[in-house]
């Protein structure tokens, strides 16, 4: 059983190029979510999704967008990539209003 | 926003002492959650709570839902070297789910 599970896990960019960063769980979760986290801090919610083919913004949404591609795969975009976004990249899924369970990450670095 | 405020930040103890650290919030929550973090890894769940008053135990470890639905605390008991590492609460409603800033606890041995 694998969970959750996160790709890439690490990845470098330059300034202003894109990419996606792709989640998928198998455990049949309706909630979905993302989270960035920065070195010695906490985990900030970026977007969530509560069912397939909805999504919303967290507490950092800017720079970022999100696909619910089906219930089981959630991916994170960023358009043109920025040293502030520098991080460690986390998926989480969840049911309604229950514990959530993480993927390893995926450790971003914006050069 | 919902904001959780988690204290203390950080904790150094010795082998076999109990810990006690604490969240609250402004915002009422249906569910607390409590996840330890180990270095390079995602957080992994230790305890959920999903009743107002409830109180849960997992081993050493017992956690509480505040009657108020604002706050929660989780207790160790008798610490060993492996409790180190970052604790975080969370707290889930309408949907999203907010975490602390976590308490990083250092264990002498």
């Amino acid at each position: 059983n694998a969970g959750v599970t996160q790709t890439p896990k690490f990845q470098v960019l330059k300034t202003g190029q894109s990419m996606t960063l792709q989640c998928a769980q198998d455990m049949n979760h309706n909630s979905m979510y993302w989270y960035r986290q920065d070195p010695g801090m906490g985990l900030r919610l970026i977007y969530y999704s509560a069912s397939e083919g909805t999504t919303d913004k967290g507490e950092v949404p800017n720079g970022y967008n999100v696909s619910r591609l089906n219930k089981r795969e959630f991916s994170l975009r960023l358009e043109s990539a920025a040293p502030s976004q520098t991080s460690v990249y986390f998926c989480a899924s969840s049911w309604v209003n229950t514990e959530a369970f993480f993927g390893q990450g995926t450790r971003l670095t914006v050069v | 926003g919902q904001q959780l405020n988690q204290s203390p930040q950080s904790m150094f103890i010795q082998e076999g002492e109990d810990v006690s650290m604490n969240c609250t919030s402004s915002s009422i929550f249906n569910t607390w959650l409590w996840y330890k973090q180990d270095p390079g890894e995602g957080p992994v769940l230790l305890i959920a709570l999903y009743k107002a008053g409830e109180l849960t135990s997992n081993g050493r470890l017992t956690a509480q839902f505040g009657i108020t639905r604002k706050d929660s605390f989780l207790n160790i008991s008798a610490s060993i070297p492996s409790d180190v590492g970052i604790y975080f609460c969370a707290g889930v409603g309408n949907n999203d789910m907010r975490f602390g800033a976590g308490t990083r606890l250092t264990v002498k041995p």
